[in-house]
């Protein structure tokens, strides 16, 4: 299985819906990450979390909201989509020491008709 | 000027080729450098990883970190169609400010 899980994997939805993604992770990494990857931008950090008390907007925050229900589990949602949020999703976590080394899910594919 | 540049790519090589990946930074306290490789359809991995200046081999890839100029490049050897990637450099200040800063990402595509 992998460590860092992301769910859905694909998700197609219309303009206005609310949209949550969800991550959970069996590392025991106490940071936990999401980004999003757009041809030619790269990756955006959207928001991270240190621990399950401590939330931190990232980047481009706007239009996204986040919730961290336990050490491993860590949520992303779009209250209201819009189109420019299709993307490609990514949850990961590290363990905030060393390297900075980010362990990443396999993504989750947005469109937004 | 953004904190890290890449080239933009997209880059195609026949196999058998020498690639060359470079990155650009503009923070000197960056300590630790590294080198993603992101497969279509799955997350990004690490590939390599250095610390302050200098090389590291591991097989047909090597990691190279000059901190003078600011300067990284990733070089791979006998190319071959299973490197075909987007490959995206990292960096990080190191320790409890262990967040990384991503270029945008190069797409390379070996030819066989």
């Amino acid at each position: 299985d992998a460590d860092v899980t992301q769910t859905p994997r694909n998700r197609i939805t219309k303009t206005g819906k609310r949209i949550m993604l969800e991550c959970s992770q069996t590392k025991g990494h106490d940071r936990m990450y999401w980004y999003r990857q757009d041809p030619g931008l790269g990756l955006q950090l959207i928001y991270y979390s240190f621990d399950v008390k401590d939330i931190n907007k990232g980047e481009i925050s706007d239009g996204y909201s986040v919730s961290r229900q336990a050490q491993a589990k860590f949520s992303l949602s779009l209250e209201s989509a819009i189109p420019n949020q299709t993307a490609l999703y990514f949850c990961a976590t590290n363990a905030g020491r060393g390297t900075g080394e980010l362990f990443f899910g396999e993504g989750s594919r947005l469109t937004v008709l | 000027q953004k904190e890290v540049e890449q080239d933009p790519g997209p880059l195609s090589v026949p196999e058998g080729a020498i690639v060359s990946l470079n990155c650009t930074y503009s923070n000197s306290a960056f300590q630790y450098f590294m080198w993603y490789r992101q497969y279509s359809r799955k997350g990004p991995e690490l590939l390599m990883y250095t610390y302050s200046s200098g090389n590291k081999e591991d097989g047909r890839f090597t990691a190279q970190v000059d901190k003078s100029s600011k300067y990284i490049s990733l070089f791979i050897r006998d190319s071959q169609p299973s490197d075909s990637a987007t490959y995206l450099c990292a960096m990080s200040l190191g320790g409890a400010n262990s967040k990384l800063t991503f270029g945008k990402g190069i797409t390379l595509s070996v030819r066989p």
